[in-house]
């Protein structure tokens, strides 16, 4: 089955600074790869999504990036804001299925 | 449009006893999955299911676990003989169709068991 890593597994950062999550892959079936923000105690919810026909996606502050042939993808927040601060999940698709990277806890210091 | 919803939101439940956890999906979705979180932890999946039909339970534990969507009503996760262990996050998700389609997984409020 599908194995995704991701790291950092926590992250500080200063108000305004960028921020960037990495994960990667083993299935090279995964063709769709959603990014969660789980603030806590609350559900996880999508914040961006890309597919593999699309190497880049950009949503304001959120850019998510895919490297097909190095099975990785990474999140790029820029301009972070103190309300950024939650736990980041990667995912990646196959068929009917979903494989979550660990998390990233995001903090950001106003 | 309600979005995922489940409940109960918060269940105690004492070692021995059985839970169950029940989702409803969003209108139009016919997928729902359920993923475990244990505290400061990742979403293990657990199980994914169609209307009648068990797909995947490939992340469920053999025993005392067991997860239903039927024709009609919610989706339910069952747990038999509760032990401290499972005291954790549930998470239903439902999509409208697999993901070769429009296949945004949407993700309910969750169930947080505690077994004492």
């Amino acid at each position: 089955g599908e194995n995704v890593e991701q790291h950092p597994s926590t992250l500080s950062v200063q108000e305004g600074d960028s921020a960037v999550i990495k994960c990667t892959y083993s299935d090279s079936a995964s063709n769709y790869f959603p990014w969660y923000k789980q603030e806590l105690g609350k559900r996880p919810q999508l914040i961006i999504d890309i597919r593999s026909n699309v190497g880049e996606k950009k949503d304001q502050r959120i850019a998510v990036t895919l490297n097909k042939t190095a099975k990785h993808f990474s999140l790029h927040i820029t301009e972070t804001q103190p309300e950024d601060s939650a736990v980041y999940f990667c995912a990646a698709g196959a068929g009917n299925q979903f494989y979550f990277g660990t998390g990233t806890s995001l903090t950001v210091i106003p | 449009n309600a979005g995922v919803m489940q409940n109960p939101r918060h269940l105690v439940r004492r070692r021995g006893q059985e839970a169950r956890l029940r989702c409803s999906p969003m209108k139009g979705h016919s997928h729902v999955y359920w993923y475990r979180q244990l505290p400061e932890e990742g979403l293990k999946f657990m199980v994914y299911l169609q209307k009648e039909n068990i797909i995947d339970e490939s992340g469920m534990p053999k025993e005392r676990f067991s997860a239903e969507f039927p024709k009609e009503g919610p989706s339910i996760l069952r747990i038999q003989q509760v032990v401290r262990g499972d005291s954790a996050a549930y998470f239903c998700a439902s999509s409208p169709q697999g993901i070769s389609g429009a296949n945004v997984l949407t993700f309910g409020a969750g169930s947080r068991l505690t077994v004492l």
